[in-house]
């Protein structure tokens, strides 16, 4: 089954862009993924889902400043013009022959 | 409007088995075009799958739960349920119930707000 590995924690001052990634596991390159978001105390919020051809599909309300791209085994969230509300945990997910994994997240500081 | 909603005792006493119920409203739960599932959060941790249902009944599982897991779904009543046997204080967590796309791709498209269950005695 495939493995998802993100970085523990990211920080970017208010108003720049980060980049978040996670990485499929050798022979999962190929696999789509969903990023999602979870604020403090919420539950989480399904941002997109992201194919290896760098194509995403955002959930409903999710900001434009948000987006999505490939390279690789390397999904990427970039979240530009940052807000204070951007602080959350970060987890992408991904699915094979009925199984369901997530990466162990990123949380997210804005400084 | 889709909604999803856990609900369930908070408290559970080890070795005994935890029970919670999703209801579902504002879309159909027999829709070809989902499938339902449960996902869980230890406190401070990650998330793990546990497991999912189609509104056929079929289920699959995560391996390491398996043995004592199992979903049910009722359509008429627009719910979906799991169970969880011998639990212990590693059973701790928020549970979530979540809807997830069938298609080309399965991601999970919507969440439940969470319910918080303990194991204690």
């Amino acid at each position: 089954q495939p493995v998802l590995t993100q970085s523990s924690s990211a920080s970017a001052s208010l108003g720049s862009s980060v980049k978040l990634t996670c990485t499929l596991s050798s022979g999962h390159r190929s696999y789509t993924i969903a990023w999602h978001q979870q604020q403090s105390g919420k539950a989480p919020r399904f941002l997109m889902k992201l194919g290896n051809s760098g194509t995403y599909n955002k959930g409903t309300g999710v900001p434009d400043r948000l987006s999505g791209s490939s390279s690789g085994a390397d999904r990427y969230l970039t979240i530009s013009n940052l807000q204070s509300e951007d602080e959350a945990d970060y987890y992408c997910e991904t699915w094979d022959s009925y199984t369901r994994v997530f990466g162990g997240g990123t949380k997210l500081t804005v400084l | 409007q889709l909604q999803l909603q856990e609900s369930g005792p908070g408290l559970v006493k080890p070795s005994e088995t935890l029970s919670l119920t999703c209801n579902v409203s504002g879309v159909s739960i027999s829709s070809s075009s989902f499938f339902w599932g449960w996902i869980r959060q230890p406190p401070g941790k990650g998330l793990e799958w546990i497991g999912s249902i189609f509104y056929s009944g079929s289920t699959y599982y995560n391996p390491s739960l398996k043995s004592r897991i199992t979903l049910s779904i009722d359509t008429s009543k627009k719910q979906f349920s799991l169970t969880l046997s011998s639990v212990t204080a590693a059973d701790t967590a928020v549970y979530y119930c979540a809807r997830h796309e069938r298609g080309g791709d399965w991601p999970t498209d919507s969440w439940g707000q969470g319910t918080l269950v303990t194991v204690s005695s």
